[in-house]
């Protein structure tokens, strides 16, 4: 069973401070996502991570991806409070199922931003 | 706009009754899912369907039904079997036409709790 690992699942930051999320987990993969959750709301699509050593950088927020590993980091740098929000990673193995097949879910990381 | 389109966004069950939760695309998407999110966690699959007319089970399918008889529908029936329904349901899809990879995307959610 495949399982995926986010820490820390609490984050409570400064503003102007940087930190990393991390996203461990347990099969192989090279199809790694990253999704961002405000309260009561839906998912958005943040990242794609599609092959070993890729990086995504979008604003303050950079992903990678090292599949030896079998992690995921999500840096944030010099945060802001507009950052405030859930963050999720979603692995799809590589093993089996279909080029539409089920995404796992990390617990999300919940990011607070303080002045 | 293409988008998912959920309904309604809140919703209550008696006890022993069966409630249908909506789901409608019209981004053309060929798979669509149901997931299951409960306070502090991670999203759980339910069911997934890759083509009209199939459907399969996901990680926590019992106690729910869904049917796929439109390419842009995806109901999910919370049966009375499902002794704890109280969650945040989320709907989503993906299409082979933007590349098996891409990301699911996601409707706003209904919130079920039970009276």
């Amino acid at each position: 069973e495949l399982k995926v690992e986010q820490n820390p699942l609490f984050l409570s930051m400064q503003e102007g401070k940087n930190y990393t999320i991390y996203c461990n987990y347990s099969t192989t993969s090279d199809r790694l996502y990253w999704y961002r959750q405000d309260p009561g709301k839906s998912l958005e699509s943040l990242f794609v991570l599609l092959s070993n050593g890729a990086v995504k950088q979008e604003g303050r927020l950079m992903a990678s991806l090292d599949t030896k590993a079998r992690l995921s980091t999500l840096h944030i740098t010099a945060a802001v409070h507009d950052l405030s929000a859930t963050y999720f990673c979603a692995v799809r193995p590589n093993a089996g199922g279909t080029s539409y097949g089920k995404l796992t879910f990390g617990q999300g990381t919940i990011l607070t931003v303080h002045p | 706009d293409g988008g998912i389109t959920q309904s309604p966004k809140y919703l209550f069950r008696k006890e022993g009754q069966n409630v249908t939760l909506s789901c409608e695309q019209n981004l053309n998407h060929d798979a669509m899912y149901w997931y299951r999110q409960d306070p502090g966690q991670g999203l759980r699959l339910i069911y997934y369907s890759q083509i009209v007319n199939d459907f399969q089970k996901g990680d926590i399918a019992e106690g729910y039904s869904v049917s796929r008889e439109k390419k842009e529908s995806f109901p999910l029936t919370v049966t009375s079997a499902q002794k704890n329904p109280t969650a945040f349901y989320l709907c989503a899809s993906t299409s082979p036409l933007t590349g098996p990879n891409q990301p699911q995307h996601f409707g706003d959610g209904t919130r079920l709790s039970i009276l």
